[in-house]
């Protein structure tokens, strides 16, 4: 099966600071999600991205399918945007395969 | 509904005892996954439905689990003889159509003493 990796695996930065969180994926997908699960575990749906560049904010993330990475970019970061960072690409099932996460804590 | 509902919220029980837990879907999405999310670690995907069908129940760690889906919308997974391994965050997700973004709900934290 397809396997995923993300790093860093954790991340301290001090607020205001930029980030950049990579997920290398072993084989072709068919489509690919960044999510952000918060302090309190909650999931939520950040990009819908198979390809390209999309951008939300101070979020925005790029998909390289035939390289077979995918990078989420957070700019001026906030201490709201703490938590564990999770790509999921899609395998030919349409199946979302986790990748373990970045943890990410912001430092007022 | 706007979101995906899930319910309880925090549910304990003794070991050897059966839970039902509930996953109301976002209206109109066809695709129904349920997932597991032990302490620190990723998600652990359980079983996905299209409708009222289950193509996939790969996931499912033993017998002891089970889902239904009725009606292409509320699904319920069913732990029987629950053990403290079963203890976890029990998260239900729904999509438009199986290849579509998936949504959460705010899962079930399931404690098993």
């Amino acid at each position: 099966g397809i396997q995923v990796e993300q790093s860093p695996p954790d991340l301290i930065l001090q607020e205001g600071a930029n980030s950049t969180l990579r997920c290398n994926f072993s084989d072709s997908v068919n489509n690919l999600q960044w999510f952000h699960q918060n302090p309190w575990g909650q999931l939520i749906n950040l990009f819908y991205i198979p390809s390209g560049t999309k951008q939300n904010g101070r979020l925005s993330a790029t998909t390289v399918a035939t390289e077979r990475y995918s990078l989420l970019y957070i700019s001026s970061s906030q201490t709201t945007d703490s938590g564990v960072y999770f790509c999921g690409p899609m395998d030919s099932n349409y199946q979302l395969i986790w990748g373990a996460g970045t943890k990410l804590i912001i430092k007022p | 509904g706007a979101g995906v509902s899930q319910s309880p919220s925090n549910k304990v029980t003794e070991k050897g005892k059966d839970v039902e837990l509930r996953c109301d879907p976002i209206s109109g999405h066809t695709a129904l996954y349920w997932y597991r999310q032990s302490l620190g670690q990723g998600l652990e995907f359980l079983i996905y439905f299209q409708g009222n069908s289950a193509p996939d129940k790969s996931g499912l760690p033993s017998d002891r689990f089970s889902a239904e889906r009725t009606g292409g919308s509320v699904s319920t997974l069913t732990i029987q003889r629950t053990q403290q391994e079963d203890s976890a965050v029990y998260l239900c997700a729904s999509s438009l159509t199986q290849a579509q973004p998936q949504h959460f709900g705010d899962g079930t934290r399931l404690s098993i003493l």
